[in-house]
């Protein structure tokens, strides 16, 4: 079935630091690619997402990037700070599904 | 305030006990879906609807029914639980169908099935 790859499963930088977790996908027919962060005991929120005709989206310090034809899609952090600590998914959605990655603990150490 | 609503958000319970995990939302949205969040496993989802009576599988339905009978309503149904279900679970609604639309969670209930 489809799936999603997501690394590292950990990462630790320093406040200040950049910050890049990447996933791949394997279901080609997949045009959305949002990213979530959950904090320790919370919901997971959406962060950033970006679709299919689109290949680079920024937000502040956050940024990710898509690459279609080899099937995956990256977040980037720059500037690193203790409130960026928490787990962090991607997913690729078509239509009705959403398959996520496995997740990405950050941690931002001070 | 716009939000999805889980209850019970926690719950010890044991084995074979029929329970029911609720879930409202209050956005309009037709799109419900309901996961399951498992160490190193990522969210998996369980079932999916995407209007009033029409319901279908995820990648982790077996052990789990739900209904679309409201609208606003998902509940989650674990008919006979085993501890395998223990997990933390997240009812979640969309505006419509269809990818290119967040995702909104619920807090998420913490089952435990001893």
């Amino acid at each position: 079935g489809e799936n999603v790859e997501q690394h590292p499963s950990t990462l630790s930088v320093q406040e200040g630091d950049s910050a890049v977790i990447k996933c791949t996908y394997s279901d080609s027919a997949s045009n959305y690619f949002p990213w979530y962060k959950q904090e320790l005991g919370k919901r997971p929120q959406l962060i950033i997402d970006i679709r299919s005709n689109v290949g680079e989206k920024k937000d502040q310090r956050i940024a990710v990037t898509l690459n279609k034809t080899a099937k995956h899609f990256s977040l980037h952090i720059t500037e690193t700070q203790p409130e960026d600590s928490a787990v962090y998914f991607c997913a690729a959605s078509r239509t009705y599904k959403y398959i996520f990655g496995t997740g990405t603990r950050l941690k931002v150490l001070a | 305030e716009a939000q999805v609503t889980q209850n019970p958000r926690y719950l010890i319970t044991v084995t074979g006990k029929k329970l029911t995990v609720t879930c409202s939302q209050n956005m309009n949205h037709e799109y419900m879906s309901w996961y399951r969040q498992d160490p190193g496993l990522g969210l998996r989802q369980i079932y999916y609807s995407m209007n009033v009576e029409v319901t279908d599988k995820g990648d982790v339905p077996e052990g789990y029914k739900v209904s679309r009978k409201e609208k606003r309503n998902f509940p989650l149904i674990l008919e006979s639980p085993s501890p395998n279900q223990t997990s933390l679970y997240f009812c979640a609604s969309s505006p419509q169908q269809g990818s290119g639309n967040t995702i909104y969670f619920g807090e998420g209930s913490w089952l435990t099935v001893v």
